[in-house]
């Protein structure tokens, strides 16, 4: 089974404060994608990384930057916590882009963070 | 603007009846749709996909329905069990890469 892990379940930072979120996916997964979760929006698209050390910006991107400098490892950093960043992240990888299981995602449990 | 929209926040059923959860969409460019279940504290979980070019996908209790001229799809679960209680989210691919999610559906199942 593919396994997600989100090295941070819980988190509470306060307002300015730098923030890393890690994601370690155990598949040799190409894909990995950083969401957020707010009730009302559903799960909105960060950041994705198709392979080391490539990123593209997602619907969302501002105020976030990240990191994929291994294939196992994407790496969500917040430059300067703010409150409206208080939220749950979801991490999740994917084999590859194509085919027509190509829409499938394997998530991770989530962290969920709160700014002060 | 919410490419994908899942009109209902929440949904209550009887057990042993039919649970329907609808998601409308309006790309033209979508490929494929899926529905993903998440429990709470748990990351979301693939559940069923279709194409679009197909009208229909059945996976044991669930079937996914396609109306492309409406931009309209469905989840239904037959029969509903109060293990089925969850966050449902519609989600639609672009481009053969991007997922565009819905805002999820809860679903709760009364025994």
């Amino acid at each position: 089974d593919v396994k997600v892990t989100q090295s941070s379940r819980y988190l509470v930072k306060r307002t300015g404060e730098k923030v890393f979120l890690e994601c370690v996916q155990d598949m040799d997964h190409e894909n990995m994608f950083w969401y957020r979760q707010d009730p009302g929006l559903g799960l909105r698209l960060i950041y994705f990384s198709y392979d080391v050390k490539m990123k593209e910006k997602g619907d969302i991107p501002e105020g976030y930057s990240v990191s994929r400098e291994k294939k196992e490892r994407f790496s969500l950093i917040l430059e300067s916590a703010s409150t409206n960043q208080t939220s749950m992240y979801l991490c999740a990888s994917r084999l590859t882009s194509g085919g027509s299981r190509a829409g499938e995602l394997f998530f991770g449990e989530g962290s969920r963070l709160t700014v002060l | 603007d919410q490419q994908v929209k899942q009109n209902s926040p929440s949904l209550s059923v009887q057990e042993g009846r039919i649970s329907i959860l609808n998601c409308d969409y309006t790309n033209s460019m979508f490929d494929y749709f899926l529905w993903y279940k998440k429990y709470p504290a748990e990351g979301p979980t693939f559940l069923i996909s279709i194409s679009s070019i197909k009208d229909k996908n059945e996976d044991g209790r669930f079937t996914v329905f396609l109306n492309k001229s409406a931009k309209h799809l469905s989840l239904h679960i037959v029969p509903s069990q109060p293990g089925d209680s969850a966050v449902y989210f519609c989600a639609a691919r672009l481009y053969g890469n991007k997922l565009v999610f819905g805002a999820g559906t809860i679903l709760r199942v009364k025994s």
